[in-house]
């Protein structure tokens, strides 16, 4: 087990609605990223936050937005949610070094009717 | 042109086949380079990095060529438990920005 939680595992939603998906970081990890990977397809970086501070971002609209808290935890918002967001989502944390691997949390799998 | 290509699959080989598997990047400033292992409705799983001197784990050799911006797995006596998708991974320079390949599936046959 790599110590990274997401919540929900599965949620199903309609279209124009919002969503939060949430992830918990391995203990002393200060990086988070988020990634979308739709089927068939690899993972797409979505974005990255390092200590509070969005540090870099993907292809994705404004409506996919992020917070990190103080204990490095994290959420993925996304409004207005469309037919295409039905992915899953992966939450990867990791020290933040170019040459560090990552530790993907389980997932979320997102269905938008 | 995608930033990280690879051989599109899947392959479908049997029990103690070697395989290899190509990659090439883009982008010529990327620093780092993986090979993720993800199975079938599961996260992705770090393989091995990928060292310019080329590197080897087992049944497992991988091999980068910077001049050419490529990257190869090799698996060698391939185990059922082998099967999955192999997923190239390439961290972009300025942070951790880590871009992944398509994968290429791989099916080990009894």
């Amino acid at each position: 087990e790599t110590g990274v939680t997401q919540s929900p595992t599965h949620l199903i939603k309609t279209r124009g609605q919002q969503v939060t998906l949430r992830c918990s970081s391995q203990s002393g990890h200060n990086t988070v990223s988020w990634y979308q990977q739709a089927l068939g397809q690899g993972p797409q970086f979505i974005f990255q936050y390092y200590r509070e501070e969005e540090n870099g971002r993907g292809n994705f609209p404004p409506r996919f937005s992020g917070l990190q808290f103080p204990n490095y935890s994290s959420e993925l918002n996304v409004n207005a949610l469309e037919l295409d967001d039905s992915a899953l989502y992966l939450c990867a944390s990791s020290l933040g070094q170019p040459d560090e691997k990552l530790f993907f949390g389980s997932g979320t799998q997102l269905s938008v009717l | 042109r995608k930033e990280v290509e690879q051989d599109p699959g899947p392959f479908n080989v049997p029990e103690g086949a070697t395989v290899a598997f190509n990659c090439t990047y883009s982008n010529s400033a990327s620093q780092s380079f993986f090979w993720y292992r993800q199975d079938c409705r599961k996260e992705p799983k770090l393989l091995m990095s990928v060292y310019s001197s080329g590197n080897e784990d087992g049944r497992f050799t991988a091999q980068l060529n910077r001049a050419s911006q490529y990257i190869s797995l090799l698996i060698r006596d391939s185990k059922l438990s082998d099967s999955a998708t192999y997923l190239c991974v390439v961290n972009y320079p300025y942070g951790q920005n880590f871009v992944f390949g398509p994968g290429t599936r791989l099916s080990v046959l009894p």
